[in-house]
């Protein structure tokens, strides 16, 4: 079985530039969650998607931030414009319908981003 | 908001000897998971614990919940060199359906 994918996996660009960031969940996992680790905090949740329907964005910093998951399937995360507080590693993580706090969340291994 | 406290946050020890490291929160979590990170990977899951007081083996990884929820420990029985990597509780919430992570625990076991 595949596991989540992520790419790119880095990613330099310049502030005030527009940046996506796609993942790949497991297939059939309805859930599909977006963390982030910014340098020398804890990873924080950003969004939860069930199927295509974003079920929690709580976490979501700000309007520069759009995430989509059109059809259910993959997951697109567009930073626009870009800042440099922007810059960490944004993790993809995924999990079957019907998951209870006893079931652990698959991850991807991220996307480095870089802001300058 | 909920906060996950791990201690300590950085440790390099010879590999044979014993570690605990610390997970501690003033909220109360449904159930913690313990997950390993390496670098250049994302986190993978460890265990996870439920009920309160609970206790689970995994080798030579003993997990342990605190009886009110609110708390874990993760101890290691002689470390080896492939223990090394960041290790991260992290609570979840039922209702929310996310995960609160804790400040993570950088793991060096050398020779």
């Amino acid at each position: 079985e595949a596991g989540v994918t992520q790419f790119p996996s880095h990613s330099v660009i310049e502030k005030g530039q527009t940046v996506t960031l796609r993942c790949d969940p497991i297939s059939g996992h309805d859930n599909l969650y977006w963390y982030r680790r910014v340098m020398g905090k804890e990873i924080k949740f950003l969004l939860h998607f069930v199927k295509e329907s974003k079920q929690d964005e709580s976490g979501m910093p700000n309007n520069r931030f759009l995430a989509e998951r059109t059809g259910g399937t993959y997951s697109t995360l567009k930073v626009q414009p870009a800042e440099l507080e922007d810059s960490g590693v944004y993790f993809c993580a995924s999990r079957p319908y019907g998951m209870t706090g006893r079931d652990g969340y698959t991850f991807g291994s991220g996307t480095r981003l870089t802001v300058v | 908001t909920q906060l996950l406290e791990q201690s300590p946050q950085f440790l390099s020890i010879q590999e044979g000897e014993n570690l605990t490291v610390y997970c501690n929160s003033s909220s109360v979590f449904s159930s913690l998971q313990w997950y390993r990170q390496e670098p250049g990977e994302g986190p993978v899951l460890l265990v996870t614990v439920v009920t309160g007081g609970e206790v689970k083996k995994l080798k030579r990884l003993t997990f342990q919940f605190g009886d009110a929820r609110k708390d874990s420990s993760l101890h290691i029985t002689a470390a080896q060199t492939g223990d090394t990597g960041l290790y991260l509780c992290a609570g979840y919430t039922g209702g929310g359906n996310k995960l609160t992570f804790g400040t993570g625990t950088q793991l060096k076991v050398e020779l």
